[in-house]
Parts: structure tokens; sequence; C-alpha cells
């Protein structure tokens, strides 16, 4: 099957300060991608998309960044709560191979009271 | 409106025997993937459908595994003499399809092969 990594890094962040996961993307072709949120015993989350043509797309408390030249993707979390303590995967797609969506091996975040 | 259901919630099975579980995606979504998720890890693809074209099977771990979807709707994963191995939390999702590719999940089964 496809790469899902052995043991998931963890982000450990203050409650209250800003949080940036990052991911890096495997197919320069790609010009779809996706982060979802997933908490303990539940299925994946859709968090926030964006599109190749785009650079940032910014949602409630929620930023993605797309940097095209390093296949680099970023979701960056403001003022992070409790509720925000999930393991979070980015997902790239291309609509030109018209492939499968693929995720990425994940990150877990952690919120230190 | 309903989302994404799978059944059963929760499976304990014998080493050696049969398991089918379900998927049922939204109503009208063209796409339906199936991950299988080990404790703690990622996301580990399995298959994909796409309409009425061929499934990838690209990412079945061995040939116990099978998979089909009737109708374009409701779709079936089967592991035939599941090991310990396949113990982990089977994970079903549904888009729109080609161009829509936001994926909605299911709740997921937990399989336990004792």
């Amino acid at each position: 099957g496809e790469s899902v990594g052995l043991h998931l890094p963890t982000l450990s962040v203050q409650e209250g300060d800003n949080s940036i996961i990052n991911c890096a993307y495997s197919n320069s072709a790609s010009d779809y991608f996706i982060w979802y949120k997933q908490e303990s015993g539940k299925g994946p989350q859709f968090i926030i998309d964006i599109r190749s043509n785009m650079d940032k797309r910014q949602g409630q408390r929620v930023t993605v960044l797309l940097n095209k030249t390093v296949k680099h993707l970023s979701l960056q979390i403001a003022a992070t709560q409790p509720g925000d303590s999930a393991v979070y995967f980015c997902a790239e797609h291309s609509y030109s191979s018209a492939s499968k969506i693929i995720f990425g091996s994940g990150t877990r975040l952690s919120i230190r009271p | 409106g309903a989302g994404v259901s799978q059944s059963p919630s929760n499976k304990v099975t014998e080493k050696g025997k049969d398991v089918e579980l379900r998927c049922d995606p939204i109503s009208g979504h063209t796409a339906l993937y199936w991950y299988r998720q080990s404790l703690g890890q990622g996301l580990e693809f399995l298959i994909y459908f796409q309409g009425n074209s061929a499934p990838d099977k690209s990412g079945l771990p061995s040939d116990r595994f099978s998979a089909e979807r009737t109708g374009g709707s409701v779709s079936t994963l089967t592991i035939q003499r599941t090991q310990q191995e396949d113990s982990a939390v089977y994970l079903c999702a549904s888009s729109l399809g080609l161009y829509q590719e936001t994926q909605y999940f299911g709740p997921g089964t937990r399989l336990l092969v004792l």
C-alpha cells in the first residue's frame, strides 16, 4: 500500500500559541491539496483545501500555505485550543492524471495547558 | 444529512476466518476509497473506485483482500483467511468524484483478529 510511515511525529504546543504543521508532498503534478483532522476514535474530517493556482488560503483560525517550488504545504492554527488536539494529515491530488488522493503520514498535535 | 456509514463498527474474529466490511457512501458520490489504519499510524490506501472505471487496487496488501462496489453505491471489503496483522481500523471515504475530491470519511470498522 501507500507509505504511511511508522510512529507519527508529534508537535507539542502551548494552549493559546499558534501551531504550524508541515507537510512535504511527493508529486510535482499535484494540483489540489487538502488538510484533514482526525480526533481519537473518529474518521478524518476535512479542514481546508487549496488549489495549485493559489499560495495561501484562510479559514476560521486556520491558514494553509502552499510552496510549489519546494513541494511544501503547511497548516497554521491560530490561538491553539485543547479541541485542536488531533492527528493532522495532508493529502494531494492531481486532476490532470485523475489519480487517487495520496495522504501524508500525519502529525499528532498535542496541546499543553 | 446522512454521511458515510460503515458496518459493523467493531468486529472480532478468529485467525483464518473470512470477514466482510460494508461501506455506504453519501448518495450521489461517485468516488469511494478504502483505507486501513493501524493504531497510532497514518492512513494506508487500499482501493479506489471511481464511477464505472476499473478500480485502482494498487494498495491491496495481498490477494486475501478484495473489494467490490455494487451499482456504483455500496461497497464491501472482504478479507479472507484473516491474520493477526490484519487487525486495524478500516476506513471508507467517498467524494463527489473527479474535480470534487473532498473526501468524507465514515467512522470506521475496528477489526480485531485473535
